[in-house]
Parts: C-alpha cells; sequence; structure tokens
C-alpha cells in the first residue's frame, strides 16, 4: 500500500527566508512519482515540482526544490526567499506505476510573516 | 492552452438529493481522475477514467458514479446526497496514460448539502 506523511501540520516563516516542508512516503513499486502542489485559499491544486523515483538528481523549479532521499523514503519541499504569496496549503502526493492514482498527505499549512 | 474546468463552480443540495459535476480536461489529456476533499479526511481519490473506461477506483460506496464521454469530458454523480459528502471534489487530467504521471488540477466544485 501507498502512504504519504506530512508532520507538520502548520509552518512559519518570515519572508525572504528559506523554509523546509516535510514528506515522507512508503510503496513497495520501484517506479514512482513525487510531486508537490500547492493549495491557496481559492482551493485550486497547483503543481509545484515533480522527482521520478529513477532521477538521480534533485528536481528544482525555480524557488523550489526537491529534497530527494530515496533510501530514507523522504521527498522534502525546500522554498527559498519566502514570499508572502507562498501562504497556503502544500500537499506532498505520489503516484505509482498503476496509473494515475494521486495518494495524497494530509498537508502543511505555511504562513509567511511580513 | 486552456486548464482544466469545472462547472459548477458552487452547488448547494439538500439530503436525499442526487448532483452531476462535469469536468473538462486540458485538450489532448484522455485521463481524468477525481478527489474528493475534506477538512476531516484529507484528498481521497475517487475514480480514474481513461479512454471512457474506469481505470482505478477508490473506496467509496457506490452512490458515486462517473463517467467519460468520447471527447475525454467526464462527470462524476452522487445519488442519494448525505451531509458527509459536503466536499471540495477535484478533477485532474492528465496526458500519461500509465503513471507515474504529473496530473493538472481544476477548481473544483464545491458541494453543500444542507
Amino acid at each position: 500500500a501507498q502512504k504519504i506523511t506530512q508532520t507538520q501540520p502548520g509552518m512559519f516563516v518570515q519572508e525572504k527566508e528559506a523554509v523546509t516542508l516535510d514528506c515522507t512516503y512508503d510503496t513497495s513499486d520501484q517506479s514512482y512519482g513525487l510531486f508537490w502542489y500547492k493549495q491557496p485559499s481559492s482551493g485550486e491544486m497547483i503543481f509545484l515540482i515533480y522527482q521520478g523515483s529513477y532521477d538521480e538528481q534533485n528536481a528544482t523549479e525555480g524557488r523550489y526544490s526537491l529534497n530527494f532521499q530515496k533510501a530514507r523514503k523522504s521527498a522534502n519541499l525546500v522554498i527559498s526567499a519566502s514570499q508572502l504569496g507562498d501562504s497556503a496549503m502544500y500537499f506532498c502526493a505520489m503516484s505509482a506505476n498503476t496509473g494515475n492514482q494521486f495518494y495524497f498527505g494530509t498537508g502543511t499549512s505555511l504562513t509567511v510573516i511580513p | 492552452k486552456a486548464g482544466v474546468t469545472q462547472t459548477p463552480r458552487y452547488l448547494i443540495k439538500t439530503r436525499g438529493q442526487q448532483v452531476t459535476l462535469s469536468c473538462s480536461p486540458i485538450s489532448g489529456h484522455r485521463s481524468v481522475s477525481w478527489y474528493q476533499q475534506t477538512p476531516g479526511q484529507g484528498l481521497q481519490f475517487l475514480f480514474e477514467y481513461f479512454s471512457e473506461t474506469q481505470r482505478n477506483k477508490g473506496n467509496f460506496p457506490g452512490r458515486f458514479s462517473g463517467r467519460q464521454f468520447s471527447n475525454s469530458r467526464s462527470e462524476m454523480n452522487v445519488s442519494t446526497l448525505e451531509l458527509g459528502d459536503s466536499a471540495l471534489y477535484l478533477c485532474a487530467s492528465s496526458f500519461v496514460a500509465g503513471g507515474p504521471g504529473e496530473q493538472f488540477f481544476g477548481p473544483g466544485t464545491r458541494l453543500t448539502v444542507l
């Protein structure tokens, strides 16, 4: 069975500082994808970054980077130079090799303080 | 390229009624997945359709059903609504036929059952 765990219900970060949001996963599949989505109060899920299980390098997308540690089964999201607009819920998700079903964590609410 | 669209955006129904939600995927995407998001249960997978066939189904009662049309548009139906069906229903589309692949989410339909 697939499982995603996010242990930080809420996080605060000062504007312009970096923040790390934790995510651990459990799967017996060899091929899987790890994703981070941002969900503002409007409800829409915004794709941030993707890491494939066979990717050797950590994924980066602008201010977002994914710290992928396969042996530890962790896929932490690092947001550099936080902005006020980064305040939102952040979800870690995994898709396995059996289709497009996503497994989501419980989310982390990030608040950026001016 | 237009994103995933969902209609209606907001819906209020009473217990016992039925409801139909619609999702139009990104052009060229043939996979459509549905998710239910509630404060208590988080994001839960409902089902996935690909080329008009249901490929995966989550752990929801038979009151929840869906279908996909030849143009990849999808509908989900909930019959005999219960108060616990109040949720944000998110639709996601994907180009990839089999996982793992990125999913693009629509803005969601917020259903309130009174």
